[in-house]
């Protein structure tokens, strides 16, 4: 079965620049969510979009931004990175009918800032 | 907002015995969805099992159930026969059943298993 893609699967990046991570969720699948694991923690909510608008904010900083495209990929745009920036970022997408509310992950943009 | 707690940072079992993490949350709503994710190494989050807070019944998949006990905000999981390949990092998760779809996370537990 078609997983959640997420790529690049691994990116580095200076201090100041700027990274876009790209996600491609499960073919009918609407919803897309954005997770940040730092080291040692937990997934932490960034923001989510449904049938293309967004739909829940989390704490993602001013300095990213985010959007779904029609064809319902979506990609997270990060500016001015900072080294606290570093860490596992998720993408899981969902279906909206009741069956389907599981998230399914993708497998994660591992970011490193230096 | 939703808290959910996970109060054991590490867990051990021999192999084939069973262990069982606990989940504690905190919420208002009366429906909400409870997960469990596994993360190994690799990093990638697995969905473990589910339970809908509007079933009484304790979901069960294969060698993981669980133990949701609504009034006292409780959600433990059970592995039973415990494997290698069980080791990993697993997270209790919440998510409302209102237009809020996030997960909450817990802090979680990582699970070593003994040969």
């Amino acid at each position: 079965a078609a997983g959640v893609i997420q790529s690049p699967r691994h990116l580095i990046k200076e201090k100041r620049e700027t990274a876009t991570l790209k996600c491609y969720p499960i073919p009918r699948h609407d919803t897309v969510y954005w997770y940040q694991q730092g080291p040692g923690q937990d997934p932490q909510f960034l923001i989510s979009f449904y049938e293309k608008m967004q739909s829940d904010k989390g704490s993602i900083p001013d300095r990213f931004s985010a959007q779904q495209f029609s064809d319902y990929h979506s990609e997270l745009n990060m500016s001015s990175l900072e080294l606290g920036d570093s860490a596992l970022y998720f993408c899981a997408s969902s279906g909206r009918d009741r069956v389907s509310y599981e998230q399914y992950f993708g497998p994660g943009t591992r970011l490193t800032v230096t | 907002a939703q808290t959910v707690t996970q109060s054991q940072p590490e867990m051990s079992v021999q192999e084939a015995e069973t262990v069982t993490l606990s989940c504690t949350y905190d919420t208002s709503e009366s429906d909400y969805y409870l997960f469990w994710y596994k993360q190994p190494p690799s990093r990638q989050m697995i969905l473990v099992i589910r339970q809908e807070a509007y079933k009484q019944q304790n979901a069960t998949e294969n060698r993981f159930s669980v133990n949701f006990q609504k009034a006292a905000k409780s959600f433990s999981l059970k592995i039973s026969d415990s494997q290698l390949g069980d080791a990993a990092m697993y997270f209790c998760a919440y998510r409302s059943s209102n237009n809020d779809y996030k997960l909450s996370f817990g802090a979680g537990t990582t699970v070593t298993v003994r040969a």
